[in-house]
């Protein structure tokens, strides 16, 4: 079944201790990105990757960090979390990054940073 | 700055009616608009997507329209269903950031029996 994976699904932590929320995607998608979603706010666009090795900085990067070493993967890594990273974050990947493909979206982890 | 609206009332509608969603933008050129559909606890369903030179489109029960000129998009979902209950989501991509996108935060829609 074509899907794209995220774990954890639920995380509670502590400010400062450095966190990692896999996404792995089985589609062969070139593209993947990552989003928060705040109520009231929408989804916003933390980082996306155009293909492996290649990531770029959304509307929100600050307090983020990614990588795209294989095609499938591209973890969110939040290098110190602070209480204002308290959100549902979404993985999405897609064909290509041009908006005339659709996204495909995980299920969502919800984090709470404590 | 750039900025996407949609109406953040949710809309009640009965069964069988058709509902009208209204995505609005400013400071934007989208290549392209996206339409989802996210039910609670889970991630956006991709619905439709309409091109900046296409004024129309459709896929069964849902029409969307896409006004550059009003920098407005209405999405309707015509013969309405309780199953059809959900938040609607549309994205915009433009057209000097590829693999930018950018949501409105959505409207509810709640479709009564």
């Amino acid at each position: 079944e074509a899907q794209v994976t995220q774990n954890p699904r639920y995380l509670i932590t502590v400010t400062g201790k450095k966190l990692t929320v896999t996404c792995s995607q089985n589609m062969n998608h070139e593209y993947m990105s990552w989003y928060r979603q705040d109520p009231g706010l929408g989804l916003r666009q933390i980082y996306y990757s155009m293909n492996v090795e290649v990531t770029d900085k959304g509307d929100v990067p600050e307090g983020y960090k990614v990588s795209r070493k294989e095609k499938r993967n591209f973890p969110l890594i939040l290098e110190s979390p602070s209480p204002n990273q308290t959100s549902l974050y979404f993985c999405a990947s897609s064909i290509t990054g041009g908006g005339g493909q659709p996204q495909h979206f995980g299920d969502g982890t919800r984090l709470s940073i404590l | 700055s750039q900025k996407i609206e949609q109406n953040s009332e949710a809309l009640n509608i009965q069964e069988g009616k058709t509902a009208t969603l209204t995505c609005n933008y400013t400071n934007y050129s989208p290549a392209y608009l996206q339409w989802y559909r996210q039910d609670p606890g889970r991630g956006p369903v991709f619905l439709l997507l309409i091109r900046e030179n296409e004024k129309e489109k459709r896929k069964e029960r849902l029409k969307v329209t896409f006004d550059t000129t009003l920098k407005q998009s209405l999405f309707h979902i015509t013969a309405s269903q309780p199953a059809d209950s959900a938040t609607y989501l549309c994205a915009l991509a433009p057209t000097d950031s590829w693999g930018k996108f950018q949501f409105g935060a959505g409207t509810q829609v709640v479709v009564t029996p």
